[in-house]
């Protein structure tokens, strides 16, 4: 069955730093990978989209890297600000279908 | 816009009893997702909409469960019995619909206890 697989443990950095963020998967070959921010009592809000054709994606101080030969996506925060703290949700979804499936989210945690 | 918006916030009910959560989707959307969300199991998909039909429904949990879109601005989803593994955040989701491509814009989630 699809896996999808997030560091359950909670990722630890100091401000100013880079935050990574990995997400793998399995027995799935999606066409389009999503990063998700959800903040405690709130749903989740879109951040970032790449396709299966794109190696790298950037948005102000966001960065995705998505490799299917690895199965994986990389998920960078450069010059990480407490405001960062947060988990953080990869998405996968294929060509054909509407439905994403959710890994299950790593926790950010960014001291000042 | 003032984005999905989802009620109650929070329910606390007792097992056995019908539970209904609601959900008004961004104006123009024309898909709407239903999710559940737990510690365990994640954020799963339990159904989904295209111009208020239902289209996919194999994330239902059990015949307990039932969602309704009665029309592009409105819809349930309904819980009968209750129990308490059905405890949770539920999230309604909506978007324009571009398969796989287009983002989902989440409401801020109805959490469920059922003592």
């Amino acid at each position: 069955s699809q896996k999808i697989e997030q560091n359950s443990e909670a990722l630890n950095i100091q401000e100013g730093k880079t935050a990574t963020l990995t997400c793998n998967y399995t027995n799935y070959s999606p066409a389009y990978l999503q990063w998700y921010r959800q903040d405690p009592g709130r749903g989740p809000v879109f951040l970032l989209l790449i396709r299966e054709n794109e190696k790298e994606k950037r948005k102000e101080r966001l960065k995705v890297t998505f490799d299917t030969t690895l199965k994986q996506s990389l998920f960078h925060i450069t010059a990480s600000q407490p405001a960062d703290s947060a988990t953080y949700l990869c998405a996968l979804s294929s060509d054909s279908s509407y439905k994403l499936i959710f890994g299950s989210g790593t926790r950010l945690l960014v001291r000042p | 816009d003032a984005g999905v918006i989802q009620s109650p916030r929070h329910e606390v009910t007792e097992m056995g009893q019908e539970v209904t959560l609601r959900c008004k989707p961004i104006s123009g959307h024309d898909y709407l997702f239903w999710y559940r969300q737990t510690m365990m199991r994640g954020l799963e998909l339990l159904i989904y909409f295209n111009n208020n039909v239902p289209i996919d429904d194999s994330g239902m949990p059990e015949d307990r469960f039932s969602a309704k879109m009665p029309n592009a601005s409105f819809s349930t989803l309904k819980i009968q019995p209750s129990e308490p593994r059905d405890s949770a955040v539920y999230f309604c989701a909506s978007s324009t619909g571009l398969a796989g491509a287009e983002t989902q814009y989440f409401g801020p989630g109805t959490r469920l206890l059922v003592l």
